[in-house]
């Protein structure tokens, strides 16, 4: 199976900050990843697709790059509602593994 | 409106069956491609099983793999997942998602369920 690590496991900030998150793969995945947010008590929601590409409705201040191994998520501009768990997902290869999540925390 | 609506939260015991049910509404069923995905107390997320289209092809997580079996009814816009010998590290909110349209077997999930607990507990 694909192995998916996600750094950090949680990061503080403040509103109208930016942060970043990571995840690795352990073999290249080429495009093929996803990012999605959690929030307690409501679906899951996904922000991106392909690595790079902004879901249709989610602000634009989310956004993604990388291929390969290596990835991040970037929310610039925090906003209340961002302050929630995100987590990676490969989608290259069965089964389709997730990363840990990272629980981002207001300052 | 794209709705994902699932059957609610139920406590089975250790090796116990049970049939969780996801009825879609706001888009074409048969048109997606569709998938189980789970997150157990305090963890994170897990590919469960995933259904083409037409219910031709299918996949499980090795977890799962021999015990659950999904299914679909285009008829009836609506998405199973049959879990039988359940164990209690089944324990976990179950959540059904819809896979973007074309990627089969590269998904994102664009659209979820609510979630439906279920309890493996004796």
């Amino acid at each position: 199976d694909i192995q998916m690590t996600q750094s950090p496991s949680s990061v503080s900030a403040s509103l109208g900050d930016t942060v970043t998150i990571t995840c690795r793969a352990s073999q290249g995945i080429g495009s093929w990843l996803a990012w999605y947010q959690l929030t307690p008590g409501q679906a899951p929601k996904l922000l991106i697709y392909r690595a790079s590409t902004l879901q249709s409705g989610v602000p634009s201040r989310f956004s993604g790059s990388g291929s390969g191994t290596d990835f991040t998520l970037t929310i610039n501009n925090l906003q209340p509602e961002d302050f929630v768990t995100y987590y990676c997902q490969q989608a290259d290869t069965i089964p389709y593994t997730f990363g840990r999540g990272t629980q981002l925390q207001i300052k | 409106e794209v709705q994902l609506v699932q059957s609610g939260g139920v406590v089975v015991q250790p090796g116990g069956s049970l049939r969780l049910s996801c009825a879609v509404s706001g888009f074409t069923f048969d048109d997606y491609a569709m998938y189980w995905v789970r997150q157990a107390p305090g963890k994170g997320l897990e590919w469960v099983s995933l259904t083409s289209w037409d219910g031709g092809r299918k996949d499980y997580s090795d977890s799962v793999k021999g015990r659950f079996t999904i299914s679909r009814d285009n008829n009836k816009n609506s998405l199973y997942l049959q879990m039988n010998s359940l164990k209690p590290e089944d324990t976990a909110l179950y959540y059904c998602a819809r896979g973007r349209r074309g990627e089969l077997l590269r998904p994102s999930f664009d659209y979820w369920g609510q979630g439906t607990l279920v309890t493996v507990s004796s």
